[in-house]
């Protein structure tokens, strides 16, 4: 079975700072990995995905996120941030094969001060 | 507007009603994955329909029904209701669900 450990249910920053949102997922097969992003009472918005070929790879607003196998990690990561990134963020991972669900992390709360 | 089309938004209904919530899909997409996200559960996987059949269920209970019709836009009956059923019920759509899912905003259920 899957799962994602997002560490920290809370990260705090400051306006500029760098943001860094940790994810680690476990899985049996080669996964595909996810970052989605929740603003208050919205649906989840698709920041970035990885599935195959480069380890590194870059999303929308600015975050980029990078497959580390070794580490089985995933970890979110924007190199200044805008109080507009306040907001619930989840990493999911599927299976690389057929239909499959993603299955959530419990979500970080990103919270940006000025 | 990411395509994907829920109603209604909100729902307050008493305990031992049962609801139905809809779901139309991002045009082109044939699967629809519903998922509840609750305070203390997260986001958890409820079922899948593709093209009209369902393909894999999760913690999906009794109570809980869904389908998806011709039309491609489905359905998730909640029955029997329980204060502990309020949540978030989200509706997500793909062409298949191995590049990511797109989301609907949602529908509120408070079950009172």
């Amino acid at each position: 079975a899957q799962s994602v450990t997002q560490l920290g249910s809370h990260v705090s920053v400051s306006e500029g700072a760098l943001v860094l949102l940790r994810c680690n997922y476990s899985s049996s097969v080669p996964p595909y990995l996810f970052w989605y992003v929740q603003y208050p009472n919205q649906g989840l918005q698709l920041l970035l995905k990885y599935t195959t070929g480069a380890t590194l790879v870059k999303g929308i607003n600015g975050f980029e996120a990078e497959f580390k196998k070794s580490e089985t990690s995933f970890h979110l990561t924007k190199p200044s941030a805008h109080m507009s990134d306040a907001a619930e963020y989840f990493c999911a991972v599927s299976e690389s094969t057929g239909f499959q669900k993603l299955v959530f992390g419990t979500g970080t709360r990103l919270l940006v001060s000025p | 507007d990411s395509g994907v089309t829920q109603t209604p938004k909100h729902l307050i209904t008493a305990t031992g009603q049962r609801v139905t919530l809809r779901c139309s899909p991002r045009s082109g997409d044939l699967s629809v994955y519903w998922y509840q996200q609750s305070l203390d559960q997260g986001l958890q996987f409820l079922i899948h329909y593709y093209n009209g059949e369902e393909r894999a269920k999760g913690n999906i209970l009794e109570r809980f029904s869904a389908q998806q019709f011709p039309d491609l836009h489905s359905e998730l009956n909640l029955s029997s209701l329980e204060l502990g059923d309020s949540a978030l019920y989200f509706c997500a759509s793909s062409v298949e669900g191995l590049y990511g899912y797109t989301f609907g905003s949602g529908t509120r259920l408070t079950v009172v």
